[in-house]
């Protein structure tokens, strides 16, 4: 079982439609990072959050601590919100050095 | 652009030969990381500094990997002798790390997609 779980793996959604995007983490993190990543590799951070709940334009990102659940939200989805999803949690500890990743979600908007 | 950079983008190399692949990263940056995705996984944690020194290495980093930040600047990943499991996507990342911060945002770099023949 990965330390960090992300349902759904894949996503097909038409244009317009609200989207949900889980994560799960069995590790204690000190916080945790919602990556955005293009065909061809790149990779964008989008949020950077510990507790509560954070907005980026159509973007919402949530996160629940004890629960140890997060959820990236996207609102009238778009094409070019197509791309895989990927949270990711900074590993507790000392050093603070490493990110443990999720497999990602691949997100697919219809026009 | 002062973004994270890598170079080079893609390497296709002989299996057994050796390969260095460079990131340079923001420029204040003070922590350097390097992680490594293969096809339909996510990316995996191999090594990271903080100014010149290197903080921690997973178990990933066998002995033919080698990873240096001479300068605390930009960054030197190796691999010799290379092997076709090694055919991924190199990733680095960097952030600004303060004393007294609970934690630090990482920003990526486009990658270097190896391929091991």
């Amino acid at each position: 079982k990965n330390e960090v779980e992300q349902s759904p793996q894949n996503l097909t959604a038409q244009e317009g439609e609200f989207i949900t995007i889980n994560c799960s983490y069995s590790v204690g993190i000190s916080a945790l990072h919602w990556l955005q990543q293009h065909p061809g590799g790149g990779i964008v951070s989008l949020f950077m959050l510990s507790s509560g709940k954070k907005k980026h334009g159509r973007l919402i990102a949530t996160i629940n601590i004890q629960e140890k659940h997060s959820s990236l939200h996207i609102t009238a989805s778009h094409p070019r919100d197509s791309a895989v999803y990927i949270c990711a949690g900074l590993n507790y500890g000392g050093s603070q050095g490493n990110l443990i990743f999720g497999k990602g979600t691949k997100l697919s908007v219809k026009p | 652009d002062t973004g994270v950079s890598q170079d080079p983008r893609h390497k296709i190399t002989k299996r057994g030969q050796n390969v260095t692949f460079r990131c340079d990263p923001i420029s204040e940056h003070n922590r350097l990381y390097w992680y490594r995705q293969t096809l339909g996984q996510g990316p995996e944690f191999l090594t990271y500094f903080q100014n010149e020194a290197q903080l921690e290495k997973s178990r990933l980093l066998s002995d033919r990997f080698s990873a240096e930040r001479p300068k605390g600047s930009f960054s030197t990943l190796e691999i010799q002798r290379t092997e076709q499991g090694d055919s991924a996507m190199y990733l680095c990342a960097s952030s600004l790390k303060y004393r007294l911060a609970p934690y630090n945002e990482q920003f990526f770099g486009p990658g270097t997609r190896l391929t091991v023949l």
